[in-house]
């Protein structure tokens, strides 16, 4: 029962360009959401997230938009830079127990 | 300097060998949590405790163990009953007793494998 989707396994961009990666949910319960990203032998770090209320959230290069009737939540990063390379994750907290779910991640490689 | 420590980074288990590994967090933070990933999958919740001397199980606890005697740490044992413990286990911590809009802080992970 995967509920929260990253179909992506990687996605290769040029440095200096816009990097999306995206994310479908199932449960129309879900009502927040977070975005993580890993370096190999690291664990994960929050990046951004946003709320069920809100169509788009900012941080600096990170934009995160969700379109709830669609199910589909997609993180941008503008302008891509070589540190941006590592595996990003999106995850929505379980409405039973609060408990993440988590997407199978996306290996993001920037080129220069 | 506040976080998570995990220890070994490394570690190798035997057939039928119970195996545990530490997690320490000086964040303070009420909830802890232990993760496993696979390759190619995203993380799976072994156990979750939201305060002392409390925990629940996750989607796969079968073959692991927890305690939570003291705020700071949250040791999980991978028994000889887990058929197949070869992956990176993470253990991760937030405050407020695990409420699902509190971003988890991650330790650096614990790689186990089976000799």
């Amino acid at each position: 029962d995967q509920q929260v989707k990253q179909n992506s396994p990687s996605l290769s961009v040029q440095e200096g360009r816009i990097s999306i990666l995206n994310c479908d949910y199932t449960n129309s319960m879900f009502d927040y959401f977070l975005w993580y990203k890993k370096y190999p032998a690291e664990g994960p770090t929050f990046l951004i997230s946003i709320s069920s209320i809100k169509d788009k959230n900012e941080d600096g290069r990170f934009t995160v938009f969700l379109n709830k009737s669609a199910k589909h939540l997609s993180l941008h990063i503008v302008p891509s830079q070589p540190g941006d390379s590592a595996v990003y994750f999106c995850a929505a907290p379980r409405e039973s127990n609060y408990q993440l779910i988590w997407g199978a991640g996306t290996k993001l490689i920037i080129k220069p | 300097d506040g976080g998570i420590t995990q220890s070994p980074k490394y570690l190798f288990r035997k057939e039928g060998q119970n195996v545990t590994l530490s997690c320490e967090q000086n964040l303070n933070h009420d909830a802890m949590y232990w993760y496993r990933q696979d390759p190619g999958q995203g993380l799976r919740l072994i156990y979750y405790s939201q305060i002392v001397n409390d925990f629940q199980k996750g989607d796969i606890a079968e073959g692991y163990s927890v305690s939570r005697e003291k705020k700071e740490s949250f040791p999980l044992t991978v028994t000889s009953a887990q058929k197949n413990p070869t992956a990176f286990y993470l253990c991760a911590s937030s405050p407020n007793r695990g409420q699902g809009n509190q971003p988890q802080h991650f330790g650096d992970g614990t790689r186990l494998s089976i000799l």
